[in-house]
């Protein structure tokens, strides 16, 4: 069946540090891909997606990019901050129809000491 | 722009008592669904509904009800809670999305559910 396989954590930077999060996926068909972050206390949040081979997401100066031929969707950010601790999931989803049922990675705990 | 809104945020039950955890979006989604979080696990599909008086299971709907009698309402039931359903929960909301510009999911803030 589909899955997402993430990198373990937690994951221990410091500021300024550059992240990378590995994510890969099994899926049949052109998934949409996303990365969703949990801050302490909340639910979860979109961060970025990207829904076809080679797009690029980008926000708050995070970016990962749809490859569908190594079937991974990493997340990167050049210089992490403190406000950037927080649980970060990968997700796929099989279409337009589908975004009831997203299928997530087990969540890699970023911690980020000043 | 309450978005997707959870009850109660805590609760402690004991094992073989019932109780119905509150979902409701303002933002006339079609498809809202339940997820749990357990720790190392991610997060998995309870049960989900794509419109009013539709539902179905996901991939962990044992000892959970659901129903959708509007489409802003999606209450999850637990008939007989048991230790094993000790979880964060969260509640989602999404509409369908004919270009994959809207397929974003919007979560709760979540419910945490212990049984003792």
């Amino acid at each position: 069946g589909d899955s997402v396989t993430q990198m373990e954590g937690p994951v221990t930077l410091s500021e300024e540090a550059f992240l990378t999060i590995n994510c890969t996926y099994t899926a049949t068909g052109y998934p949409s891909l996303f990365w969703y972050v949990q801050y302490p206390g909340e639910g979860l949040q979109l961060l970025l997606k990207a829904t076809k081979a080679d797009d690029k997401g980008s926000n708050k100066g995070f970016e990962a990019t749809y490859r569908k031929e190594t079937t991974s969707f990493h997340l990167e950010k050049g210089s992490v901050q403190v406000s950037d601790s927080a649980v970060y999931f990968c997700a796929l989803s099989k279409g337009p129809d589908s975004s009831y049922k997203l299928i997530f990675g087990s969540g890699t705990r970023l911690l980020v000491r000043p | 722009n309450a978005g997707v809104t959870q009850t109660p945020k805590f609760q402690v039950l004991k094992t073989g008592q019932s109780m119905t955890l509150q979902c409701a979006q303002d933002m006339n989604h079609e498809y809202m669904s339940w997820y749990r979080q357990d720790p190392g696990m991610g997060l998995r599909l309870i049960h989900y509904s794509v419109g009013a008086g539709i539902t179905d299971q996901g991939e962990v709907p044992n000892g959970y009800n659901v129903s959708r009698s509007t489409t802003e309402d999606f209450p999850l039931r637990l008939l007989s809670a048991a230790p094993s359903q000790t979880s964060v929960y969260f509640c989602a909301s999404s509409s369908y999305g004919q270009t994959l510009m809207n397929t974003e999911a919007f979560f709760g803030q979540g419910t945490r559910l212990t049984v003792v």
